[in-house]
Order: structure tokens, then C-alpha cells, then sequence
């Protein structure tokens, strides 16, 4: 079965400081890993995407990795804002699913206090 | 970028009734897809709408209880039929062009409440 397991569950950090947040996934072979930010009550946004070719990707102060060989990824918010408190999704995109079918994890729930 | 208008933000039914939830693209786009979200996990893809034709509707969900239109490439309904406060959840729109690293945008979810 395909799964996508995000850790840590949640998080809370103080406004200024830095965090990862990881993503495990055993969808294979894979097109793309999508990281998302869902605000409470809002519909996901997405922050980067990265096909299975790539290592990197950053977008503002978040930025993305991939290791295609271990099956993980990444995401490092940099100087955290009160604005980033929200759910952090990683979702992959399985190769044959040429219809676009998604396949998400849970979320990593993101605190930032002043 | 494609923008999603999604209505209503919310509601609170009684059970027995059905709620319609209506999804409008500013663009056409080839594929549109509803989700149901449960408090702290996963989204989970309801079914496909498929413009002009009957909805995919994935392992678990059927036709009948939650019925999907699609009558043109910008616009997609989901009704929530016959509700149970098992139904009680996020519902989210999502619309995307077809190709393997297109981008997928989100509507902002109505929230569903059964009493």
C-alpha cells in the first residue's frame, strides 16, 4: 500500500527560529513530491514541487530536499513567522497515475508563538 | 495559477437531508477532483469528475451518496446525500490541468457539520 508519513506530528517553535519537518514515503516509482500549507480553515497551498530528479527546492524561506534513494524528504523553514502556524502536507504523485491522483500524509501541525 | 471558489465555507445539517457544495475554477481546467478531510489525518480522493460524463469514484464512495456533476470545464457539484454525523468533515475541491507535475490548486473546503 502506498503511505506517506510526516513527522514530527506536531511542533512548536519560537517566532525567529528555524525547523524541519520530514516526510517519509513508500510510493514507488514516484513523478513528484509536493510539499502544501494548509491554513486552518483554507484549502492547501502549495509551496514547491520536486520530480524525482531533483534534490532541492526552495520557495521564499521554505525550502524542500528529496533523497529518492532513502524515500525521504524534507522541509526547512527558515526564520519562522507567526503567519507560518498552519498544517505542512507532503503529498507524492505515483508514476502510473497519469490521471494526477494524489497520495497525502497526515500533516505536520506548525506552531509558531511570539 | 488557477483561483477555486468554493460555497458554502460551512454549514450544519440536520441528518436525513443532503447538502450540495458547488466548486467554480476562474479558468477551465481538465481535471477536477473532491476530497474529504477528517479532523488531523490525510485527505482522502472522493472521486474524479468527469466533465460531461460520470464521475471515478474511488474504493469506498458511491454514486448514490454522494452524487458529482460537471457540466462544463470550470464548474463541479458534490452533493453529500441522506446525511449521518459520520458525514460530518471538510470537503475539498481541487482542480488541475492533466500532466504528471501540473500543479493542483485547492478550494478553501466547506465544513460539515450533522446533527
Amino acid at each position: 500500500k502506498n503511505q506517506v508519513e510526516q513527522s514530527p506530528q506536531s511542533l512548536i517553535i519560537l517566532e525567529g527560529k528555524n525547523c524541519t519537518l520530514q516526510c517519509n514515503y513508500t510510493v514507488s516509482p514516484f513523478s513528484n513530491l509536493r510539499w502544501y500549507k494548509q491554513d486552518t480553515g483554507r484549502g492547501p497551498v502549495s509551496l514547491t514541487i520536486m520530480t524525482f530528479s531533483e534534490n532541492t527546492k526552495s520557495n521564499g524561506r521554505y525550502t524542500a530536499t528529496l533523497d529518492a534513494d532513502t524515500k525521504q524528504s524534507s522541509l526547512h523553514i527558515t526564520a519562522s513567522q507567526l503567519s507560518d502556524s498552519a498544517s505542512y502536507i507532503c503529498v507524492v504523485s505515483p508514476q502510473w497515475e497519469y490521471g494526477n491522483k494524489l497520495v497525502f500524509g497526515a500533516g505536520t501541525i506548525l506552531r509558531v508563538k511570539s | 495559477s488557477a483561483v477555486i471558489s468554493q460555497k458554502p465555507s460551512r454549514d450544519i445539517c440536520q441528518r436525513g437531508t443532503s447538502l450540495t457544495i458547488q466548486c467554480q475554477v476562474d479558468s477551465q481546467v481538465t481535471m477536477m477532483f473532491w476530497y474529504r478531510q477528517q479532523p488531523g489525518q490525510s485527505l482522502t480522493l472522493i472521486a474524479t469528475a468527469n466533465q460531461g460524463s460520470e464521475a471515478t469514484y474511488e474504493s469506498g464512495f458511491v454514486i448514490d451518496k454522494f452524487p458529482i456533476s460537471r457540466p462544463n470545464l470550470t464548474f463541479s457539484t458534490l452533493t453529500v446525500s441522506n446525511m449521518s454525523p459520520e458525514d460530518s468533515s471538510i470537503y475539498l475541491c481541487s482542480a488541475t490541468d492533466r500532466g504528471r507535475n501540473t500543479e493542483a490548486f485547492f478550494g478553501q473546503g466547506t465544513r460539515l457539520t450533522v446533527v
